[in-house]
């Protein structure tokens, strides 16, 4: 079946330091990948998607490329700010099935 | 357009005891599953409805049940209550059956005693 297997965290940055999340996946067919955030005490809000392979998706400065090849979807973002802390799930959607990750916990110190 | 809400956000309960939790989609959307998350379990499925049928199934006890409205409106029970079912529970909608991204409410807290 479908699966996500995301780098475990906990993540501890600085701010302005360079954000990677490293995200693989296993599926049949071409599913659409995401990337979700989860700000402490909320439910998980939608970051960016990609539907097909050599997709980027992009917002509030963070970007991840679907790669069939490496059948991967990296988070990555240039320059993290304090708040950017959250957890970070890589998820999967194919066919009426949707996976997620383990979560990432992102903590960026001042 | 307003998002996900669920209710209650928190929630008390003591072992044995039953709870229904509530979920209301975005307007137009008929899709509505539930997950339940833990610190050590991550973030699991329970089930999927869509147009009042449920569309999947998570690996959950039977105790963990739920239905949908006509107005997409659903409704999440757990009968039983044990301990190891204090979590989060989140509902997510979409705006067809399982081929879109889904939209997350806030949650409800459940604390088992």
């Amino acid at each position: 079946g479908n699966s996500v297997t995301q780098m475990e965290g906990p993540v501890t940055l600085s701010e302005e330091a360079f954000l990677t999340i490293n995200c693989t996946y296993t599926a049949t067919g071409y599913p659409s990948l995401f990337w979700y955030v989860q700000y402490p005490g909320e439910g998980l809000q939608l970051l960016l998607k990609a539907t097909k392979a050599d997709d980027k998706g992009s917002n509030k400065g963070f970007e991840a490329t679907y790669r069939k090849e490496t059948t991967s979807f990296h988070l990555e973002k240039g320059s993290v700010q304090v708040s950017d802390s959250a957890v970070y799930f890589c998820a999967l959607l194919g066919w009426n099935d949707m996976r997620f990750g383990a979560g990432t916990r992102l903590t960026v110190k001042p | 357009k307003a998002g996900v809400t669920q209710t209650p956000r928190y929630l008390i309960k003591t072992r044995g005891q039953q709870v229904t939790l509530s979920c209301s989609p975005i307007s137009g959307h008929r899709s509505v599953s539930w997950y339940q998350q833990t610190p050590g379990q991550g973030l699991q499925f329970l089930f999927e409805y869509f147009s009042e049928t449920q569309r999947n199934k998570g690996n959950f006890p039977g105790r963990f049940s739920g239905r949908q409205f006509s107005n997409s409106r659903s409704e999440m029970n757990v009968s039983t209550l044990e301990l190891g079912d204090s979590a989060l529970y989140l509902c997510a909608s979409s705006n067809s059956g399982g081929s879109y991204e889904q939209y997350f409410g806030p949650g409800t807290r459940l604390t088992v005693t």
